[in-house]
């Protein structure tokens, strides 16, 4: 079964500090990923999308990493601002013979404190 | 947001009712989708739409309807049979399936 698993389910940082957010999947065939950031009742934002072949994307204070080997992502935020309080959602597409389908994770929601 | 707007924001109903949601985009996008949120749960597709006056059902069709007469617009029924249409509803557009998706700001429906 296609799925996307992301830890932890939630997290608080200082202002400041760096953190890292995981996503483990299980879907085949494997297209892409991404990271959206979703601010407490609106909808998600984009942040980054990684192919197959792709390891390392950065978005600004974002960096996303990709393991296809082991099928993990990570979404390192660096010198976290108080509007990075969000939930962070992973997203993994998968593209079949005649089907397309998008596997969501259910997000981080990470909080900053001053 | 981008160039797709949700109305309203907020909207509450009785048991019962029939509710449709609004979803209008300007970005020339063949392609949108409509998915539910639930805390603590990833999104979940209710209905797509590839292209003007066809749409597929999604993941969790049942109790929802929609329609797709002009490319701008894919409203979103909640009828009566939805048995627990409390939730969270956003709507998205993409230049073409499997292309980034674009969503709107959302709305929230509570029925009592």
């Amino acid at each position: 079964k296609n799925q996307v698993e992301q830890s932890p389910q939630s997290l608080i940082i200082l202002e400041g500090k760096n953190c890292t957010l995981q996503c483990n999947y299980t879907v085949s065939p494997f297209s892409n990923l991404r990271w959206y950031k979703q601010d407490t009742g609106r909808g998600p934002v984009s942040l980054t999308i990684m192919t197959f072949s792709e390891n390392t994307k950065s978005n600004g204070r974002y960096t996303a990493t990709l393991d296809a080997d082991t099928k993990q992502s990570s979404l390192h935020i660096t010198a976290s601002q108080l509007s990075d309080s969000a939930s962070y959602i992973c997203v993994v597409s998968s593209v079949g013979d005649s089907n397309y389908q998008l596997i969501w994770g259910a997000g981080t929601k990470l909080i900053i404190k001053p | 947001d981008g160039g797709i707007t949700q109305s309203p924001k907020y909207l509450f109903r009785k048991e019962g009712q029939n509710v449709t949601l609004s979803c209008e985009q300007n970005l020339n996008h063949d392609a949108m989708y409509w998915y539910r949120q639930d805390p603590g749960q990833g999104l979940r597709l209710i209905y797509y739409s590839q292209i003007v006056n066809d749409f597929q059902k999604g993941d969790i069709a049942e109790g929802y309807s929609v329609s797709r007469e002009k490319k701008e617009s894919f409203p979103l029924t909640v009828t009566s049979a939805q048995k627990n249409p409390t939730a969270f509803y956003l709507c998205a557009s993409s230049i073409q399936p499997g292309s980034e998706q674009y969503f709107g700001p959302g709305t929230r429906l509570t029925v009592t």
